[in-house]
């Protein structure tokens, strides 16, 4: 079974740019999350998606990040215009949903940003 | 609000070592515990979860128990190999799996043969 498939693995940029990364979850997960991970850090939550419901988007920058989860599978995060502090790891987590305790988060292996 | 304090790394151990990466929280409620495992070039991979208190979660060789009075969930393990060398993350996630998990900040564990 295929696991948490994000894209691209590493992405380097000059600062203004705008830039996009891509997340495919396990199939039939229908809860989503995005995560930054600075460096020497654990990962924070960004969003989570509840199928195509953005359920908890309260750490996101709005003025510069979005996302959209249109069908409820893939997701997309984007970053525009990029600025030097955002360069980190951008982690995507999918899970089965619900609100029982056994629920696990499963990771993809991250997206690296550079911005110079 | 929730947070999770790791002990400070990195940690150089020699193989065959014992190890113990302490874990400390701070929650509202009942949370979930778990150890997530980062490898080098990799994504983090759940190692071990307890999901209340006095529960050992356990994997690989690795333990840790849920202590709701002390509010720990240490990592440890009784030999460690070369293979174990990666970044170990404590987390927790209130209110079941489906809400946010809040990390520490990591532990880099490097073992020697």
């Amino acid at each position: 079974e295929a696991g948490v498939v994000q894209s691209p693995r590493y992405k380097i940029i000059e600062k203004k740019q705008p830039v996009a990364f891509w997340c495919n979850p396990i199939s039939g997960h229908n809860t989503l999350y995005w995560y930054l991970q600075n460096l020497g850090q654990g990962p924070e939550l960004l969003i989570r998606y509840e199928n195509e419901e953005a359920v908890d988007d309260s750490q996101l920058p709005k003025d510069r990040f979005s996302a959209e989860r249109l069908k409820g599978v893939d997701s997309t995060l984007k970053i525009q215009p990029a600025e030097l502090g955002d360069s980190a790891v951008y982690l995507c987590a999918s899970s089965l949903g619900g609100q029982g305790r056994e629920n696990i988060q499963y990771f993809g292996a991250g997206t690296r940003l550079s911005v110079l | 609000g929730d947070s999770v304090t790791q002990m400070e790394g990195p940690v150089t151990l020699s193989e065959e070592a014992f190890l113990t990466i302490n874990c400390t929280y701070t929650a509202t409620g009942y949370p979930s515990l778990f150890w997530y495992v980062q490898y080098p070039g990799e994504g983090l991979q759940l190692l071990l979860k307890a999901t209340k208190a006095d529960d050992k979660g356990s994997n690989k060789g690795f333990e840790a128990t849920y202590r709701k009075e002390t509010t720990s969930f240490h990592l440890e393990k009784g030999s460690v190999q070369v293979s174990d060398s990666a970044v170990y993350f404590c987390a927790l996630s209130d209110q079941g799996g489906a809400q946010k998990l809040v990390f520490g900040q990591g532990t880099r564990l490097t073992i020697n043969p």
